[in-house]
């Protein structure tokens, strides 16, 4: 059921930016492209979420592509405490609506 | 920053037994969800509830399984005969506005 691919796992080095990849390409139009994360153990953790236009918040840009079929998480500055498994997700914003998550990316931050 | 809050961190039950699961929502927060998760698999679905009621739940979501929100803060996942396969962990989530669904710790629930 999933609508994204993700990459099963990632690794960069600390201090540089990390870009993790996500293709929905049958994303609909009223569709937001949302990532959270669950660093190990804990419960999933927003980040950030888009439309069409990049977004860019205290933890992380996100940029989409111009026909919206993939779309691009940057971390900056990765740090040790950035490694965790990331979830591009695809969903309509309306309030009540659940999360499906899929595998998504294991980004290992390395020293 | 507020957050949601889960209790207990773990619960170790035997099986056929009866487990409710606590959680305190963000306090201003209208919709409530539980999901659980088998340790390396992913993350599931099983309710969402708005307004005393439930708003949907998945296949997961048997008749062992009820919620409640009885005191307006509380949240609760009651499971009512335990079996081995319900050994997961359970995350509680709520939210306010349609975007942001904010996730407790989780409880880790053992059935032996």
């Amino acid at each position: 059921d999933a609508k994204t691919t993700q990459p099963t796992s990632m690794d960069c080095a600390e201090g540089r930016a990390a870009n993790l990849p996500c293709n929905h390409s049958t994303i609909s139009g009223n569709e937001y492209v949302y990532w959270y994360r669950q660093i190990h153990s804990q419960g999933p953790q927003y980040i950030i979420h888009g439309l069409k236009n990049n977004e860019t918040n205290e933890m992380a840009s996100l940029i989409i592509t111009e026909d919206r079929k993939s779309s691009t998480l940057i971390l900056p500055h990765a740090t040790l405490r950035d490694t965790a498994v990331y979830y591009c997700i695809v969903r309509v914003a309306n309030r009540d609506d659940k999360i499906i998550f899929g595998k998504g990316t294991r980004l290992h931050i390395l020293p | 920053e507020p957050e949601v809050t889960q209790t207990p961190s773990h619960q170790v039950t035997q099986m056929g037994q009866e487990v409710i699961l606590r959680c305190v929502p963000i306090s201003n927060h209208l919709y409530f969800y539980w999901y659980r998760q088998i340790l390396g698999q992913k993350v599931e679905f099983l309710v969402s509830f708005y307004n005393n009621e439930i708003s949907e739940k998945s296949e997961i979501f048997d008749d062992q399984f009820s919620v409640e929100r009885p005191d307006g803060s509380n949240f609760t996942l009651k499971i009512r005969s335990t079996k081995l396969e319900d050994s997961a962990m359970y995350f509680c989530a709520s939210t306010l506005s349609s975007y942001e669904q904010y996730f407790g710790p989780g409880t880790r629930l053992t059935v032996t």
